[in-house]
């Protein structure tokens, strides 16, 4: 199984609604987690199972979708989440997406 | 407080040998898978290897099949990882983190993570 995401990278401002997608190259059910990667520090769980929360996570994060396509979204960009995001398929062998930067404009 | 702490990284030469350690505390270790994730500089993530809680079930990255052995040691509350046949492409951030895998089945995932210990390989 491939993993893509789009876009590579974006940029974006405080208050701004971004949406990010990974793709898989055939069906993963939900399996799909998302983490969350300042520079410098380890990565950090978002998501699990395509849309559940991970505690302690900002509300302001959500994912959706299931089989091929998935989506990561923030409603309101903060300054702390200028990171770059990582999917990652659990259905087979393992594999991370190849991540998207989010930046500032 | 619940926390991954990997040891061991450092610069080793091509075909040399490095052995990373994980100290894990804060939560009953030898309840939970445990796995090993790398990051190349300036790369994305890689998974390595995962290790089942009595550390009999291992699944390696195909890269590192038959050169890098995973093992734990669930009364010492630590994860091992034992690099041979080192190659420059092995050079990264190695990370210890832990795996979950949540009633109802939707996957695991890695809910912990160590800082990471970085392993440079070159001459």
């Amino acid at each position: 199984i491939q993993m893509t995401q789009s876009p590579s990278s974006l940029s974006a401002s405080v208050g701004d609604r971004v949406t990010i997608t990974c793709r898989a190259s055939e069906s993963i059910s939900n399996y799909l987690n998302w983490y969350q990667q300042i520079p410098g520090k380890a990565p950090n769980l978002l998501i699990y199972g395509a849309s559940s929360l991970q505690s302690g996570v900002p509300a302001r994060f959500s994912g959706a979708g299931w089989g091929t396509d998935f989506t990561l979204t923030i409603s309101s960009l903060q300054p702390e989440d200028f990171a770059t995001y990582y999917c990652q398929q659990t259905y087979r062998t393992p594999l991370f997406g190849p991540g998207t930067k989010v930046d500032i404009k | 407080e619940v926390q991954l702490v990997e040891s061991g990284g450092g610069l080793v030469q091509p075909g040399g040998s490095l052995r990373l350690s994980c100290a894990a505390s804060g939560f009953t270790f030898n309840s939970y898978w445990m796995g090993w994730v790398r990051q190349a500089p300036g790369k994305g993530l890689e998974g390595v290897a995962n290790i089942r809680q009595d550390g009999n079930q291992i699944y390696y990255v195909d890269s590192v099949k038959g050169r890098f052995t995973m093992s734990r040691d669930n009364a010492r509350n630590s994860l091992y990882l034992q690099m041979n046949s080192l190659r420059a492409e092995d050079t990264a951030i190695y990370y210890c983190a832990r795996l979950v895998v949540p009633p109802p089945i939707v996957g695991w995932f890695f809910d912990l993570w160590g800082r990471g210990t970085l392993v440079t390989v070159s001459s």
